[in-house]
């Protein structure tokens, strides 16, 4: 079955620490996002890639890292820099890139990443 | 700036009907996404709008007024399962998404 796998499902860190989330699909889709969810907000891009070897920020790039080295994997790093860390995240991927005219761009979602900051 | 307003939490009855409505204030619009996420899951697809009027799939339904800035969906025979947070989006004119909240749907038997 195709899908987006995140993992590790439930992570702590202490301050001061990197940590870095996977995300891998195997949908053969061409762009990959994440997303930061904390209760009571709407779903925040924090960065998004739209083919190998590229990637542009979101709206709270800011303490994250990413990269795109391979169409399948698309990995979140979050710094020491992040100074709130502790959120939901959330992967997702879709077959054409946010930004093209193409009508409905829909997100198939990983099961997310819960990071918590001891 | 821009804008997506859901109610935070909903309750309804088991087998009844619930409306959930979303309004939205963009720069330029191309499209609008309601999304299911049950709790501590991924958000799935449910439904795709940019034309006004009712989409229809099953027991849910979505509607689209562009003109208001508003759309809803319609969840018909509520289920216990149907218990979850409905995530409205919104394409706008450079088709990047912007996100609601959520609205939490507590379903009682």
């Amino acid at each position: 079955d195709g899908g987006i796998t995140q993992s590790p499902k439930y992570l702590f860190r202490k301050e001061g620490q990197n940590v870095t989330l996977s995300c891998e699909q195997n949908l053969n889709h061409d762009a990959m996002y994440w997303y930061r969810q904390d209760p009571g907000q709407g779903l925040r891009l924090i960065y998004y890639s739209q083919i190998v070897n590229d990637f542009q920020k979101g709206d709270i790039a800011e303490g994250y890292s990413v990269s795109r080295e391979k169409k399948e994997s698309f990995p979140l790093t979050v710094t020491s820099a992040q100074k709130n860390p502790t959120a939901f995240y959330l992967c997702a991927s879709s077959i054409a890139a946010s930004g093209s005219s193409s009508g409905a761009n829909v997100l198939t979602f990983g099961a997310g990443s819960r990071l918590t900051v001891l | 700036g821009q804008n997506i307003d859901q109610p935070t939490e909903m309750t309804a009855t088991e087998g009844a009907i619930v409306q959930i409505n979303c309004t939205y204030q963009t720069s330029g619009f191309n499209g609008l996404f309601w999304y299911q996420q049950h709790a501590g899951e991924a958000p799935t697809f449910l439904s795709y709008n940019v034309l006004d009027g009712l989409e229809e799939k099953g027991r849910f339904s979505s509607f689209l007024s562009r003109s208001k800035g508003y759309s809803y969906l319609l969840l018909k025979e509520l289920q216990m399962k149907d218990s979850a947070s409905y995530l409205c989006a919104v394409q706008d004119s450079n088709y990047q998404l912007i996100w609601g909240a959520g609205t939490k749907l507590i379903i009682k038997p």
